[in-house]
């Protein structure tokens, strides 16, 4: 049973660029939430999305994020225009639709702006 | 907001010693979930607390969840080499389906 997949495990993009990152949930999850990590810090909400649907978004800046899980693929968090202080490692997690208690995260993705 | 604060920061200990550190909350959560990150890897989880006073083993490690429902322990006995890395607390307020909200950390080290 394959867990978290999250893609591309590093990405480097310069000032003004588009940041796509992706991430599949693990089998028979349909609850995916992104978190954003500093270094040395610990991993902070960024957004809470079900099949087709953001459920909180509470912790995305208003500008440049986005967040979608289509019916079918993966969840891709778009970062547009990036600047250097979007340097970050982010975090995908997935949890059951019966309980959303336990969320089991993936690799993450190291987004290095230059 | 609501924030996390995990002690110690950091802990330099010895193989073979026994481990404790905890969460404390300024708010009270319904989930606690405890978790393990190595460098360059995601959190991954040891143990999940869903009730006040609950005390909860795996393996090695025994968590409790705080009757206040406000803080959380973590205790790691005989440690060996491959429990180096940052530990991290994570409580959810209504419990299931709902972001977590994360401690700031405790590092890990074994001294040889």
């Amino acid at each position: 049973n394959a867990g978290v997949m999250q893609n591309p495990r590093h990405l480097v993009r310069r000032r003004g660029q588009e940041a796509r990152l992706r991430c599949s949930p693990m089998k028979g999850h349909s609850h995916v939430y992104w978190y954003r990590q500093l270094p040395e810090e610990g991993l902070k909400f960024m957004v809470y999305l079900q099949k087709e649907n953001i459920i909180d978004e509470s912790g995305m800046p208003k500008e440049r994020f986005s967040a979608e899980f289509p019916k079918e693929g993966p969840s891709i968090l778009r970062i547009q225009q990036v600047v250097r202080g979007d340097s970050a490692a982010y975090f995908c997690a997935s949890s059951p639709p019966s309980s959303g208690y336990e969320q089991y995260f993936g690799p993450g993705t190291r987004l290095t702006v230059t | 907001g609501q924030q996390l604060n995990q002690s110690p920061q950091s802990m330099f200990i010895q193989e073979g010693e026994d481990v404790s550190m905890n969460c404390t909350s300024s708010s009270i959560f319904n989930t606690w979930l405890w978790y393990k990150q190595d460098p360059g890897e995601g959190p991954v989880l040891l143990i999940a607390l869903y009730k006040a006073g609950e005390l909860t083993s795996n393996g090695r490690l025994t968590a409790q969840f705080g009757i206040t429902r406000k803080d959380s322990f973590l205790n790691i006995s005989a440690s060996i080499p491959s429990d180096v890395g940052i530990y991290f607390c994570a409580g959810q307020t209504a419990g299931g389906n709902e972001k977590l909200t994360f401690g700031t950390g405790t590092r890990l080290t074994i001294i040889p």
